[in-house]
């Protein structure tokens, strides 16, 4: 049972452009949200989280938003670089010491 | 400070063989989790330990146990591999572990089962 979804496995995007990510989840006990970044041969590294309590956290070029009610979650890049292009999972957790969900992953690939 | 550290780095091994991985953690970090990285899968979780206890299990068979020493580094084992058992294994150091403290990543085990 996938609680958290990523449904497009790849997305392509031109350099300068927006790059949007999307994540559903299923979980309606999940309060917090992140989303990692992985290339190949390393580790996954946090990008940016967001409490449920808000519905927007920008860092820099990578803004998320949550939509609670439609326990949908977006990450937006803007504008996209060619450094960018790598895996991003989309986590959730339901807080304290519960486990932290991990989507499948997006293949985001942006063309110079 | 020096990342997380994952040991080895590949390994091969065949079905009916055991495994045993090995993590050493940010310093300072207590929390450690290990994950399972399969191509249509996703990062599954396996478990997490925080001070020599297991918090959290995932929903993997018996096979998978870990356990974690005084100086937090941690240790998986695989017994009875199966070709399924072919993955990255990826181990994670957080601080508390707590709702969403950041996780920061070993580059990884790259274990293929024959």
């Amino acid at each position: 049972d996938q609680q958290v979804k990523q449904n497009s496995p790849s997305l392509s995007v031109q350099e300068g452009r927006i790059s949007i990510l999307n994540c559903d989840y299923t979980n309606s006990m999940f309060d917090y949200f992140l989303w990692y970044k992985k290339y190949p041969a390393e580790g996954p590294t946090f990008l940016i989280s967001i409490s449920s309590i808000k519905d927007k956290n920008e860092d820099g070029r990578f803004t998320v938003f949550l939509n609670k009610s439609a326990k949908h979650l977006s990450l937006h890049i803007v504008p996209s670089q060619p450094g960018d292009s790598a895996v991003y999972f989309c986590a959730a957790s339901a807080g304290g010491y519960q486990k932290v969900t991990f989507g499948i992953g997006t293949k985001l690939q942006v063309i110079p | 400070k020096a990342g997380v550290t994952q040991t080895p780095r590949y390994l091969i091994k065949t079905r009916g063989q055991q495994v045993t991985l090995s993590c050493s953690p940010i310093s300072g970090h207590r929390s450690v989790s290990w994950y399972q990285q399969t191509p249509g899968q996703g990062l599954q979780f396996l478990f997490e330990y925080f001070s020599e206890t297991q918090r959290n299990k995932g929903n993997f068979p018996g096979r998978f146990s870990g356990r974690q020493f005084s100086n937090s580094r941690s240790e998986m084992n695989v017994s009875t591999l199966e070709l399924g058992d072919s993955a990255l294994y990826l181990c994670a150091s957080s601080s508390t572990f707590t709702g969403g403290d950041t996780q920061y990543f070993g580059p990884g085990t790259r274990l293929t089962v024959l």
